[in-house]
C-alpha cells in the first residue's frame, strides 16, 4: 500500500540554527504534500503545503521542497525559535485515494535555548 | 469560528467495554475524517464521510469499529468490544470541498486519547 517514511524521529537544534525534516513517499502519482505541526497538548495544524507542480514553497521561516523524481520532500525551518518545538508530520495525498492523507510517523523537534 | 471539537478528551476503559467517541466538524464542512495515532507511530486513516455517506472506510481495523454520521453533521466512532491494541489518540478532521477539488485543508480536532486496560 501507500507509504510515507519520515526522518529523523527526533531532532534537537540550538535556537537560531536550521532544522530539516525529510520524507519519502511510495506513489509517484501523489500530488499534494502538506506538513502539520502538533504542539504539546494541542491539535495538529497545517503549516505549509506543496502541490506536485511546484518544486519549492516558502512562508517566512519555513520552506518545503519537493523532488518528484526521487519521490521525496523536505521541511526546512530557519532561525529556529523555542516555539518551533513540536511534533511535525509530513503527509501525502495519493492518487488512488479520494481524500485521505497518508502520514509519516512524525518528528519531535526540540529547539534548545 | 469554532474549530473541530471532540469528546471526550480522554477515556480509560477496560478490555471488553464499549466506548463512543464524538466529533463535531466545522460548520459547513461536508468532509469528515477519522484518523488514529498509536503511540510513536504515524497518524493512520480510518474513514471518510461526505455528508452522511461513507466515502471510504478502507482504514477501519475490523468490525469492532462502527462510525456514523447521521444527518451529515457530527460523527460518532464506537469501539465494541475494546481491545488493548485499540489504545491510541483518535483524531477527527473536517474539510470543505468536493472530490473534484481534493486540496482543501483538513482541520484537525484535539483528539481523544483512548486507553484500554
Amino acid at each position: 500500500g501507500e507509504n510515507v517514511e519520515q526522518h529523523p524521529s527526533t531532532l534537537s537544534v540550538q535556537e537560531g540554527d536550521s532544522a530539516v525534516i525529510k520524507c519519502t513517499y511510495s506513489d509517484s502519482a501523489s500530488n499534494y504534500f502538506p506538513w502539520y505541526k502538533q504542539e504539546l497538548g494541542k491539535r495538529p495544524q497545517l503549516i505549509i503545503d506543496i502541490r506536485s507542480n511546484v518544486g519549492e514553497k516558502k512562508d517566512q521561516r519555513i520552506a518545503v521542497t519537493l523532488n518528484k523524481t526521487a519521490k521525496h520532500f523536505s521541511l526546512h525551518i530557519t532561525e529556529t525559535q523555542p516555539e518551533d518545538s513540536a511534533v511535525y508530520f509530513c503527509a501525502a495525498l495519493f492518487s488512488g485515494s479520494a481524500r485521505q492523507l497518508t502520514f509519516g510517523s512524525g518528528t519531535q523537534l526540540t529547539v534548545l535555548p | 469560528e469554532a474549530g473541530v471539537t471532540q469528546f471526550p478528551s480522554h477515556s480509560v476503559i477496560e478490555k471488553g467495554q464499549t466506548v463512543t467517541l464524538r466529533c463535531d466538524p466545522i460548520s459547513g464542512h461536508d468532509n469528515l475524517y477519522w484518523y488514529r495515532r498509536v503511540m510513536g507511530k504515524e497518524i493512520k486513516f480510518l474513514l471518510h464521510f461526505v455528508k452522511e455517506s461513507k466515502q471510504d472506510e478502507s482504514g477501519m481495523p475490523n468490525n469492532r469499529f462502527l462510525a456514523e454520521r447521521t444527518g451529515g453533521t457530527y460523527s460518532t466512532l464506537k469501539v465494541q468490544p475494546a481491545e488493548l491494541e485499540d489504545s491510541g489518540v483518535y483524531f477527527c478532521a473536517s474539510s470543505q470541498g468536493s472530490l473534484q477539488r481534493p486540496y482543501n485543508e483538513q482541520f484537525f480536532g484535539p483528539g481523544t486519547r483512548l486507553t484500554v486496560l
